[in-house]
């Protein structure tokens, strides 16, 4: 069965800083992973999915398979960026499109 | 167009009632998954459905949780004989076909008391 791992609850930075939110995953086949967000009182959204590999609001992930991550940067952060980011998986195959999302990660960008 | 609607918005009942939750998805969306977000829980997966079939039923946490779609549009999530630990935020997606970007509607708030 596949996991996806965010290991902090809780991310602050100030506004300007680097950002990275961590995501590890566990799956033995070939993944496709994504990054959704949730800003305050709104819906889920898809931030970006790595085979499209684009860069939405200046926050790009890579995905690692050596180390099973899929980690969400940003280089300079933005107030704007706060709100809840969660990590997930589709297996593929006859997994139907289901998601594996993490525990999710709320972030806090400080002016 | 419209984007996945989803009501109630809230709903606060008594533990041992049963509640219905509806999904109306994006128009031409054939696929629809339910999935649960709850303190301490994160997001977990319920049911999918392609048109009005169910092929993944795996994350039901019960026999207590039953769907339905009709049409290949509408769906209704019922939860029978509500417990506390049903509170929480039950979400409901729709894609284009399955693999493809799913689009979240707002959530039902459930409360149990």
């Amino acid at each position: 069965a596949q996991r996806v791992t965010q290991p902090e609850k809780l991310l602050s930075v100030f506004k300007g800083a680097p950002v990275e939110l961590k995501c590890n995953y566990s799956y033995s086949g070939s993944p496709e992973l994504f990054w959704y967000v949730q800003y305050s009182r709104q819906r889920l959204q898809l931030l970006l999915r790595h085979i499209s590999r684009e860069s939405i609001k200046g926050f790009t992930a890579d995905l690692n398979k050596g180390e099973t991550s899929f980690h969400l940067k940003k280089p300079f952060a933005q107030e704007e960026d706060s709100a809840m980011y969660y990590c997930a998986l589709h297996a593929g195959g006859t997994s139907y499109g289901k998601l594996t999302f993490g525990q999710g990660t709320i972030l806090t960008v400080h002016p | 167009g419209a984007g996945v609607s989803q009501s109630p918005s809230n709903k606060v009942t008594e533990k041992g009632k049963d509640v219905e939750l509806r999904c109306d998805p994006i128009s031409g969306h054939t696929a629809l998954y339910w999935y649960r977000q709850s303190l301490g829980q994160g997001l977990e997966f319920l049911i999918y459905f392609q048109g009005n079939s169910a092929p993944d039923k795996s994350g039901l946490p019960s026999d207590r949780f039953s769907a339905e779609r009709t049409g290949g549009s509408v769906s209704t999530l019922t939860i029978q004989r509500t417990q506390q630990e049903d509170s929480a935020v039950y979400l409901c997606a729709s894609s284009l076909s399955p693999g493809e970007t799913q689009y979240f509607g707002p959530g039902t708030r459930l409360l149990v008391l």
